[in-house]
């Protein structure tokens, strides 16, 4: 069965300090895509960013940039210089194709606390 | 705005009396998903629909139904709930084949007492 562990159940720094949150994953299939929500104080989840299995080439945008290694079965999101309204749960995800559709597999989220 | 809504938005109930929660989109998305948010489990998959009438069963489908006899709108039933089914619900779309990639409702917070 396919697993997302998000072992980082809160983290709290200062404002302006980076961050790296943690994404490990189990999967048997050899095409998959993972996935960064965000979910701040007011409830909504946004999507992020996805990313398949095929492309591991680093990527930016910003401030966020994300970090996928097949060879560690692990996709990590890093917030430089963190913000105050960076404040909020996120989410690794990881698809699991079916015969109609597809499912998305959560981690437990990682609590992200800003201070300024 | 992935055009989705949800309601009740929020909804206090008693146990054992049936509740049923509406996702509706605007835009004909094809896939459709429930889940359910709840202290360290992340968002774990309740019922998906592929199309109208074509649902299938996720990983904490135990107490809870679906319907969806329309394009726009995907039902999850708690046919009598359970103080355990207090939680806040999500409701997805998947815009297409091209995309794995799902888009969240506003979602639904749920107290069963």
């Amino acid at each position: 069965a396919q697993k997302v562990t998000q072992a980082q159940t809160e983290i709290s720094v200062v404002e302006k300090e980076d961050v790296t949150l943690d994404c490990v994953y189990e999967t048997r299939d050899t095409t998959y895509y993972l996935f960064w929500y965000k979910q701040p104080p007011s409830g909504e989840l946004v999507f992020l960013i996805r990313r398949n299995s095929f492309d591991e080439q680093n990527e930016i945008s910003g401030r966020y940039s994300w970090n996928f290694q097949k060879s560690t079965s692990s996709f990590n999101f890093t917030i430089t210089a963190s913000q105050v309204v960076d404040s909020a749960v996120y989410f690794c995800a990881l698809s699991e194709s079916q015969e109609y559709g597809n499912k998305l597999v959560f981690g437990a989220g990682t609590i992200l606390r800003v201070k300024s | 705005d992935a055009g989705i809504t949800q309601s009740p938005r929020h909804k206090v109930t008693e146990t054992g009396t049936p509740v049923t929660l509406r996702c509706h989109q605007t835009e004909n998305h094809r896939y459709m998903y429930w889940y359910r948010q709840d202290p360290g489990h992340g968002l774990r998959l309740i019922h998906y629909s592929y199309g109208v009438k074509d649902t299938d069963k996720g990983e904490v489908s135990d107490g809870y139904s679906v319907s969806r006899s329309k394009t726009e709108d995907f039902l999850l039933t708690l046919e009598s709930a359970t103080s355990s089914q207090t939680s806040v619900y999500f409701c997805a779309i998947r815009p297409g084949l091209a995309t794995e990639t799902q888009y969240f409702g506003p979602g639904t917070r749920l107290l069963v007492l």
